[in-house]
């Protein structure tokens, strides 16, 4: 079975420092999906950045990239320049290909101060 | 582009009453469809899924069922709840082939 596992329970930056958010998972797979997800207060889930794990190359899209240690099974998320926008619960998951069910870490929550 | 809405936004029910959730989607057809539960500071559980009408799969056991009569519509239900069903409901949607899931608002359910 997948598993997903965020270290951090919380984290606090600077507006306009960088953050680098933890994540591990376990699987079997060869085929399979990584994702950061993003819930700020207003609850709603937003995806943030997906990497396929057949590529090797980092996902980056704006001021969020991951670091992807794919031997490691490691799925970093780094925010640079952060914003007080950015303040969340970050999640991160997994998904099988071919399979239907997304995996959740508990999530960390990002407090991002002035 | 796509859209998808979920309702109602809050819900407070007793115990014992029944629950029907809505959630549909705009802009996409034939999507798969997702119901998930939030508990309080943890990550999402994934209760049902659907690839098509009338198509349901459940990933847990519990007191709730889901049901897909069109295509676009996915419905959460339960005949009698339990205290155990308060939560935070999120509806989902993707395309086919291994896209990202894109999650409607969610629904804030209070037992009493």
């Amino acid at each position: 079975a997948q598993t997903v596992t965020q270290s951090q329970p919380e984290m606090s930056v600077q507006e306009a420092e960088t953050v680098t958010l933890s994540c591990t998972y376990d699987t079997s797979e060869s085929d399979y999906y990584l994702f950061w997800y993003k819930q700020p207060p207003s609850r709603q889930m937003i995806l943030v950045i997906r990497q396929e794990a057949y590529k090797q190359q980092n996902a980056t899209e704006n001021r969020f990239s991951v670091n992807f240690q794919k031997a490691a099974k490691s799925f970093s998320l780094k925010i640079s320049d952060s914003q007080l926008g950015d303040a969340a619960m970050y999640f991160c998951a997994t998904k099988q290909g071919g399979s239907e069910k997304l995996v959740f870490g508990k999530g960390t929550k990002l407090t991002v101060n002035p | 582009s796509q859209t998808i809405h979920q309702w109602p936004a809050t819900l407070v029910q007793p115990v014992g009453s029944p629950l029907s959730l809505e959630c549909t989607v705009e802009g996409t057809s034939n999507p798969n469809l997702y119901w998930y539960r939030q508990a309080a500071g943890r990550g999402l559980q994934l209760l049902f899924y659907s690839v098509g009408i009338g198509q349901i799969s459940s990933e847990v056991p519990q007191n709730l069922s889901a049901s897909r009569p069109q295509d676009r519509q996915f419905i959460l239900s339960s005949k009698k709840l339990l205290l155990s069903d308060s939560g935070f409901y999120l509806c989902a949607w993707a395309d086919k082939h291994n896209q990202p899931q894109h999650f409607g608002d969610g629904t804030r359910l209070s037992i009493l």
